[in-house]
């Protein structure tokens, strides 16, 4: 398994700012995924992210909205950009398995905007 | 498209109680299933790992099932714990690396 550590862990930001979080993990992966997680919703799959190329988004998110950076193997970072309240949720990170179709998940960053 | 369903979305019962959390997909070309836990405002803890091979798996008070052909798993949680209560999810890996989530249950033990 992987160990995975989330900065910040919770957050409260004014709207229109940005807020930048950041995914480490202690192991080299070469996939990493960022989710968002609103309020009494499940988790929806923002974007995944390979190390060395651009990060694939899913539908309804964007590249201006969801800025992601991944410089090595074992981190990244996401940002919210141009935040509103709409923003508030529970962004998590993961990590792919190894040997087997699963993914190890971050402590999630709490994000309340205000 | 595969949906992923869970039932009840919100449970609360007595400390002791046996309980059963249920899980639905409508694509039974499945390689995995993983039940998670999570607690308010935190990240997922992997509880039990199904692979499609396979029919349940355990762990202490917990056994999860799964029937591929009709589409189910359960989740069973024997003689709750108030340290039980968290939401439950339930997510299934069909052929890709992204896998789709239900939207859990949200479970109360009361002392």
């Amino acid at each position: 398994s992987a160990v995975i550590s989330q900065k910040p862990s919770r957050d409260i930001c004014q709207r229109g700012t940005s807020l930048t979080i950041q995914c480490q993990v202690d192991s080299q992966v070469t996939m990493m995924f960022w989710y968002r997680q609103q309020p009494g919703q499940s988790l929806t799959l923002i974007a995944t992210a390979n190390q060395g190329s651009e990060a694939t988004y899913e539908s309804g998110f964007v590249i201006d909205k969801f800025p992601i950076s991944r410089p090595n193997l074992t981190f990244s970072t996401l940002t919210v950009s141009n935040m509103s309240p709409e923003d508030s949720s529970i962004y998590l990170c993961s990590v792919e398995g190894t040997g087997v179709e699963t993914q190890y998940f971050g402590p999630g960053t709490r994000l309340l905007v205000l | 498209k595969q949906e992923v369903t869970q039932i009840p979305a919100a449970l609360s019962v007595p400390e002791g109680e046996n309980l059963v959390l249920n899980c639905s997909f409508t694509d039974s070309a499945i390689y995995n299933l993983q039940w998670f836990r999570q607690d308010p405002g935190k990240g997922l803890t992997s509880l039990l790992l199904i692979q499609s091979s396979q029919r349940e798996q355990t762990s202490g008070r917990l056994n999860a099932s799964l029937d591929k052909s009709s589409g189910r798993s359960t989740l069973y949680i024997a003689a709750s714990q108030p340290g039980d209560s968290a939401t439950y999810l339930c997510a299934v890996w069909g052929g890709s690396y992204i896998p789709t989530f239900g939207r859990g249950t949200s479970l109360i033990v009361h002392p």
